[in-house]
């Protein structure tokens, strides 16, 4: 069973540097995409960033490019979104999904709550 | 970039009724068209991919349909357990791009 197991919320002070992360179980982390998924306060879903594992391909959401950093650490099965400096609009549920090459996201991680306020 | 417009942007329907979503692709996507549902304050769960094709285990009474920009997500017999908000998804070669989703209630 494939399961993706996020950290825990965070709360921060705008300016403030944060990196959340996914570790996945169940398949070969290194052979298919994982990516982010963000989801403001009653708003929709947004896709930030995905990356290929095995050979550290990414790829952006144009609107996140520059704001944000995807990685992932292949000896520990685990996807990271990084920020250097928060901004009060990246208060939001950040999902870790994945998706098997030329396929929709089949899996969710539970999700990761950052709070970025003064 | 391709732009994903849903409609309606909320529907309220009675047990039993038949619900119909579309989703609208500003350029021809083929049939790359996934549809999630996600209830209230649970994690998004994929529904049907390849426009029309059923994930396993969701219950018949969904079905999806079309293929290039126009396409239809029906839930034939609405039940109280599908009060959620639907989100279509294009997942062809450029950004996964959703749609605005719909939310569906129970009158």
């Amino acid at each position: 069973e494939v399961r993706l197991a996020q950290s825990g919320a965070e709360v921060k002070k705008p300016g403030e540097s944060l990196k959340i992360s996914c570790q996945a179980s169940g398949y070969n982390f290194a052979y298919d995409w994982i990516g982010w998924v963000r989801q403001m306060p009653g708003k929709g879903l947004e896709w930030v960033a995905i990356i290929y594992p095995g050979d550290s391909e990414v790829r952006y959401n144009p609107s996140f490019q520059g704001q944000v950093t995807i990685s992932a650490d292949t000896s520990i099965s685990t996807a990271f979104l990084e920020w250097s400096s928060l901004k009060a609009s990246d208060t939001a549920m950040y999902y870790c999904t994945r998706r098997e090459d030329g396929q929709p996201f089949d899996a969710w991680g539970q999700g990761t709550m950052v709070i970025v306020s003064s | 970039d391709i732009q994903m417009t849903q409609s309606p942007s909320s529907v309220s329907a009675s047990v039993g009724d038949r619900v119909t979503i579309t989703c609208r692709a500003s350029q021809g996507i083929r049939n790359y068209l996934a549809w999630y549902q996600q209830k209230p304050g649970r994690v998004p769960k994929l529904l049907i991919h390849g426009a029309s094709n059923l994930q396993s285990g969701v219950p018949s009474r969904f079905s999806g349909s079309g293929s290039g920009t126009d396409f239809t997500l029906t839930i034939t017999s609405l039940q109280p357990e599908d009060v959620a908000t639907y989100y279509c998804q294009d997942y062809n070669i450029g950004p996964l791009t959703f749609g605005g989703g719909t939310k569906v209630e129970m009158k």
